[in-house]
Formats: C-alpha cells, structure tokens, sequence
C-alpha cells in the first residue's frame, strides 16, 4: 500500500542546516513534494521533485532523492525563526491524489 | 499565485447540527476539488475528490451521506458535516487544481470544526 513516514520532532539551533527526512513505500510515485504548514494554516508548497530527479536546489531549499531506497530529504541551509513549522512530505503518481507523511515538527533554539 | 479561500475560517456548532464549508478558487477555474481533513498533530487524511458538475468520489472509510459535497461550479465546492458530533471535531483543509504545473494543488487556509 502508499505509505510515507518521517520523524516527528527535529530541533536545530538558528543558523544551522535542518535535514528532514522521509521514506515512502510506493515505487510507482511520480512526484514528491515538501509542504509547510504554520500553526492554524493550510499547506504551502515548498518544493517538489520528479522522480526521475536526484536533487533540486531552491535557494535555501535542496531535495535530495535516493529512489532505489525510496528515501527523500529536504535541507534547509541557514535556518531561520521563521522556518518553524510543521513540514510534510508527499507522494502522488501524478492522479492528483497525494499521500501525506505525518508532518515533522521543526523548531528552532537560539 | 492561485488562491484558494476557505469559509468559515473557524465555526462552533451543537452536537447534532450541520454545519457548511466553503471553499473557492479566488483566481483560476477549480476542474478538481479535494477535502481533506486533519487531526491535531496528525497528517492530512484525504476524504473525497470532487470535479465540477459530477458527484464526489469518497475515500474508504468516509461516509458519503454525513459528509455532503458539492462542486456545483468550477470556483466553488461545499463540505457539509451533517448531524455534527464532538468525534467530527477537526481541521478541514480543501485544496483546488486545474492550473499551474503538473495540475499543482492549491490548498486553503483550512477551517477548524468544533461540536459540542
């Protein structure tokens, strides 16, 4: 079945880089996304990558994709105060239908 | 960008009321709508896809006749949580597509359901 997990808390100090890391199950995706959420709000999407990407830089942002463990990342260089919030990766075989991760809860400490 | 707004942004409701969410495509014709919802600290779990102009497809699990859709035009889809109970207290988010790239999923600001 779909699937996608990644950890629920990371903590980094402000100004370094924060890893958030996902897996997924299903090898038939096609595209996979980071979104962010802030308390109280909707989804705002970051980032995504086809799969038949190994790595997207955006600014501040770089998606790393392993598909052979069907790992995925997202790095944020720098990190900021306002980078706290709640980030899901996403799955979808381009049907529209995406499959979200459980949300990794990244704050910041000074 | 593509906005998509959500109405109400927070309701209160007795139990065994309904209560209606709306959710509107502000600057692009919405040919998929989709209803999520949320629990707190919780992923997105999808309920139903929705076109404009044919009925919802639900996901397993959700029940069709107490969770009622409504894609009547191509800017706007409606939630309707009939015979509201404190179990359907949640966060809704809508997200809309039909424009951007790879048919990209706009998502709203989501609205935040509480029976009583």
């Amino acid at each position: 079945g779909e699937d996608v997990e990644q950890s629920l808390f990371l903590s980094v100090r402000e100004g370094d880089s924060s890893v958030i890391n996902c897996t997924y199950t299903d090898s038939s995706s096609t595209y996979l996304y980071w979104y962010k959420q802030e308390p109280g709000a909707g989804l705002q999407l970051l980032t995504y990558i086809f799969s038949n990407m190994d790595m997207k830089q955006d600014q501040r942002l770089t998606v790393l994709l392993n598909k052979k463990d069907k790992h995925l990342s997202l790095r944020i260089a720098d990190t900021q105060t306002g980078d706290s919030a709640i980030y899901f990766c996403a799955e979808s075989r381009g049907t529209s239908k995406i499959i979200f991760g459980s949300g990794t809860r990244l704050s910041i400490r000074p | 960008g593509a906005v998509v707004s959500q109405h109400p942004s927070w309701v209160i409701c007795k139990s065994g009321t309904s209560v209606k969410i709306e959710c509107r495509s502000l600057d692009f014709q919405a040919t998929t709508m989709f209803w999520y919802r949320q629990f707190p600290k919780q992923s997105l779990m999808l309920m139903a896809t929705s076109n404009e102009g044919s009925k919802a497809t639900y996901e397993q699990g959700v029940e069709k006749d107490k969770f009622l859709i409504n894609h009547a035009s191509l800017t706007l889809s409606t939630l309707t949580v009939t015979s509201a109970h404190p179990e359907d207290s949640s966060f809704y988010i809508c997200s809309a597509s039909g424009t951007g790239i790879n048919d990209e999923q706009f998502f709203g600001p989501g609205t935040r359901l509480t029976v009583l």
